[in-house]
């Protein structure tokens, strides 16, 4: 069956700018997640989604980041007013209810001018 | 106690031997420790997977030991071939809660 989907798979943007990433899940899967890759670091949570339980947003690094998670399927990560160090890909999972096992999807290379 | 500790960073291995990534964890409460491969360009996948009332777990050529006492957990790749080459992550979670990842291990593997 279909994977995880997102888009654009890059995207470039001047400093300042608002930018919108999605993520399309697995059909099936209520649990969202997004998580974040540095170039060479380890990927970051940043937001969960579960259901129609209240977002988890302990991992957004500032105000300027936030999600949204349309009929409890597909997700919109924006950023707000884009900084260089937002620069990074920009990656989503999903999983089953009750299950651990997360499926990523290519992710969405940001990059900050 | 949220750290999950990953070594080494980089590992380069013959064709044919073993390739051996170490994982160290703090927080008792995980649950679930998965190993994910990720090739250049491409979201990681997930290759084996955990949990602490089992102290291995062998898939294929793949095995994951577990000594909860020492709070380390590892994945060996046995006979390791050249498409093997890639960056490895392990991970924990707790409750179906979100991954914690350790920094990544890029292995090469040489004819």
């Amino acid at each position: 069956g279909a994977g995880v989907s997102q888009s654009p798979s890059n995207k470039v943007t001047e400093k300042g700018k608002d930018v919108e990433l999605r993520c399309d899940p697995i059909s099936g899967h209520t649990a969202l997640y997004w998580y974040r890759q540095s170039l060479g670091q380890g990927l970051e949570f940043l937001i969960y989604f579960q259901g129609n339980s209240a977002p988890d947003k302990s991992g957004l690094p500032s105000d300027r980041f936030s999600a949204e998670r349309t009929g409890g399927s597909v997700s919109t990560l924006t950023i707000q007013r884009t900084q260089q160090e937002d620069s990074a890909v920009y990656l989503c999972a999903s999983s089953y209810p009750v299950l651990d096992e997360q499926y990523f999807g290519p992710g969405t290379r940001l990059t900050v001018t | 106690q949220q750290q999950v500790k990953q070594s080494p960073q980089s590992l380069i291995v013959q064709k044919g031997g073993i390739s051996i990534i170490n994982c160290a964890y703090e927080n008792t409460a995980f649950d679930y420790f998965p190993w994910y491969q990720q090739f250049p360009g491409k979201g990681p996948a997930l290759l084996i997977a955990i949990r602490p009332d089992v102290s291995e777990k062998k898939e294929g050529r793949f095995t994951i030991s577990f000594n909860k006492s020492a709070k380390q957990f590892s994945l060996h790749i046995m006979d390791s071939q050249p498409g093997d080459s890639a960056t490895y992550f392990c991970a924990a979670s707790y409750n179906t809660d979100k991954l914690i990842f350790g920094t990544g291990t890029r292995l090469q593997v040489f004819p």
